[in-house]
């Protein structure tokens, strides 16, 4: 049973435009929703994340935004720069653990 | 501050062959998570440990796939034996008590082909 359902697999995106990635969950129980960031080789990396009682939140050109009652949360990246290239995953935590969605493969075209 | 430790960082074993990855979590995280990447499922978390102690082995596949910690800077995970579709990336994490959001902190991960 996926818990935390992420669209879409893969994204291209000009550079200086606007990436948007989806993703909803099912449990009402979490109590973070997490994104992380990973690059090729690596390992995946906290980017940012939001507590369900705040419906949005901005770092720099990263912003989660969540609404509660549809069960749904997206990551907008402004301004995408070849540089965000990499593999998004978003994810829903509970307790130690944390259920991630399937991942989005992200590029940005220079 | 050396982040999370993984050897090998590529594996090449032929089928039947135990396989046996090992992590050093960061200093004074309490927590390891063992996680198996694969295109088509994705992030899987296979087991985790809390103050060594096992805590949800629920995503361990099958009983060829165990997994020790028998100390605060060790763990194992060990496949015995290995099939091709055992073929991912495993990545092991950790995290201390009162991180913000939960976080985990993620190894390079090791490249596992079963032939």
């Amino acid at each position: 049973q996926q818990q935390v359902k992420q669209s879409p697999q893969s994204l291209i995106v000009q550079k200086g435009g606007i990436s948007i990635i989806n993703c909803a969950y099912e449990n009402t129980a979490f109590d973070y929703f997490p994104w992380y960031q990973q690059f090729p080789g690596k390992g995946p990396a906290l980017l940012i994340a939001i507590r369900p009682d705040v419906s949005e939140k901005k770092e720099g050109r990263f912003t989660i935004s969540f609404n509660k009652s549809a069960k749904q949360f997206s990551l907008h990246i402004m301004d995408s720069q070849p540089g965000d290239s990499a593999t998004y995953f978003c994810a829903a935590s509970m307790g130690d653990k944390i259920i991630f969605g399937k991942g989005t493969r992200l590029h940005i075209l220079p | 501050d050396a982040g999370v430790i993984q050897s090998p960082r590529h594996e090449v074993t032929e089928m039947g062959q135990e396989v046996t990855l090992r992590c050093k979590p960061i200093s004074g995280h309490n927590s390891l998570f063992w996680y198996r990447q694969t295109m088509m499922r994705g992030l899987e978390l296979l087991i985790y440990f809390n103050n060594n102690v096992p805590i949800d082995d629920s995503g361990m596949p099958e009983d060829r796939f165990s997994a020790k910690m028998p100390n605060a800077s060790f763990s194992t995970l060990k496949i015995q034996p290995s099939e091709p579709r055992d073929s991912a990336v495993y990545f092991c994490a950790s995290s201390f008590p009162g991180s913000s959001y939960n976080e985990q902190f993620f190894g390079p991960g090791t490249r596992l082909t079963v032939l």
